[in-house]
């Protein structure tokens, strides 16, 4: 098993532009969600899916986009890219059934705007 | 909302010694509160769960307890060695779907 993989590692944006960020599980899991991680700051969610088609808010979700087609893929969009946005991303997965299980992190992608 | 705080300041011990670091919660006591180790440039990864009926959780050469009077949990590894160094994030869960508030972690260094 791969895990959780996370594609592209770096990019660097000019301010407007646009770009999605891929991210890949291939441990059946149902849920899934993104962080981005601030130096010095916890990770903070952006969005989550528990399952195919089914996507909502997390913490700090103003400038981005997520769709769940399938089980295995969840893209993180992001639409006129701001200063803010720069900062390291990661997407991790989790199986669900009864009972609290972990999440499983990607390598993250460090995205840069200028 | 749980607020998470964890020592910002690293902590620096020699090899062999126990490191014990600290999760303080704010709010509600969380069903369960996990731990996780995250190295430079990688994402965190897994290493303990401890539920809110647990006193205490081990895994080889890590303890964790859990202490809903004090709203904290410890986190210590005997017999640190210089591979241990890393960042430690402890998490607790908020809402529904399984989603997990973060703290800030705390680095720890161990030297020879």
């Amino acid at each position: 098993n791969a895990g959780v993989t996370q594609t592209p590692k770096f990019r660097i944006l000019k301010i407007g532009q646009s770009m999605t960020l891929q991210c890949a599980q291939d441990m059946n899991h149902n849920y899934m969600y993104w962080y981005r991680q601030d130096p010095g700051m916890g990770l903070k969610l952006i969005y989550y899916s528990v399952g195919a088609g089914i996507t909502d808010k997390g913490e700090v979700p103003n400038g981005y986009n997520v769709s769940r087609s399938t089980t295995e893929d969840f893209p993180l969009r992001l639409e006129l890219a701001a200063p803010s946005q720069t900062s390291v991303y990661f997407c991790a997965s989790s199986y669900q059934n009864r009972g609290p299980h972990e999440q499983y992190f990607g390598p993250g992608t460090r995205l840069t705007v200028t | 909302s749980q607020k998470i705080e964890q020592n910002s300041e690293a902590l620096n011990i020699q090899e062999g010694k126990t490191a014990t670091l600290t999760c303080n919660y704010t709010n509600y006591s969380p069903a369960y509160l996990q731990w996780y180790r995250q190295d430079p440039g990688r994402g965190p990864v897994f290493l303990l769960l401890i539920r809110e009926n647990e006193k205490e959780k081990r895994k080889e050469r890590l303890k964790v307890t859990f202490d809903t009077t004090l709203k904290q949990s410890l986190f210590h590894i005997t017999a640190s060695q210089p591979a241990d160094s890393a960042t430690y994030l402890c998490a607790t869960p908020t809402g529904t779907a399984s989603k997990l508030t973060f703290g800030t972690g705390t680095r720890l260094q161990v030297t020879l």
